[in-house]
């Protein structure tokens, strides 16, 4: 099975940050990655498809890449309401494979 | 409008076998992938299985020899089924489209395996 290194769990940062987030695959899997966000209590929320695509209604301050098997999650300037969970997963072969998950929290 | 929704027991005994549906609508099975998730409580998002357009299966690899995967085209509807219940498996049973389409999931179901 495909491994989802997910870093860091936790992540505190301030109101305005740049953060990242990184998962790291443990083989192949190129462009298929997605990011999901989780909020308490919810269903969690697609964010980035293909390692680098916004999803639908996603804000333009997330963005995705990929260099080489590390792929990052990146939030340009954080904002209240992007505290949640984060989640990788790959979709590259069966069986799917999820990151550990991020808690981003206010510092 | 696409909707997904989990419905089953609450409340499982070890060793009793869990069923639980996903009834979808605004979309067609037969064109359409569609995932189980779980999430124990407080814990983190774990891939169940999946059931592709063309009626095949795929099974996460430490729950395959107990996990069957199935659907009713007809009446819009997947089926999970997990023999051999253990605590471990007390979590929330999501069904969802966002593994490989559009974002679309269920709410979710808590099922607890307890006596």
């Amino acid at each position: 099975d495909i491994q989802m290194t997910q870093s860091p769990s936790s992540l505190p940062a301030s109101l305005g940050d740049r953060v990242t987030i990184t998962c790291r695959a443990s083989q192949d899997i190129g462009n298929y990655l997605r990011w999901f966000q989780q909020k308490p209590g919810k269903s969690p929320r697609l964010m980035i498809y293909g390692a680098t695509n916004l999803a639908a209604g996603v804000p333009s301050r997330f963005s995705g890449s990929r260099s080489g098997s590390d792929y990052s999650l990146t939030i340009s300037s954080l904002e209240s309401e992007d505290m949640a969970d984060y989640y990788c997963l790959q979709s590259k072969e069966s069986p799917f494979t999820f990151g550990s998950g991020t808690k981003l929290e206010i510092k | 409008q696409v909707q997904l929704k989990e419905s089953g027991p609450g409340l499982v005994q070890p060793s009793q076998t869990l069923s639980l549906t996903c009834t979808v609508s605004g979309f067609s099975l037969t064109s359409n992938s569609v995932h189980w998730v779980r999430q124990p409580p407080g814990k983190g998002l774990e891939w169940v299985g999946a059931i592709w357009s063309g009626g095949s299966t795929d099974y996460n690899s430490a729950l395959k020899s107990r996990l069957s995967i199935s659907r009713d085209t007809s009446k819009s509807q997947v089926f999970l089924k997990m023999n051999s219940l253990q605590t471990e498996d007390t979590a929330i049973y999501f069904c969802t489209r966002a593994l490989t389409g559009l974002d679309y999931w269920g709410q979710g179901v808590m099922v607890t395996v307890s006596s």
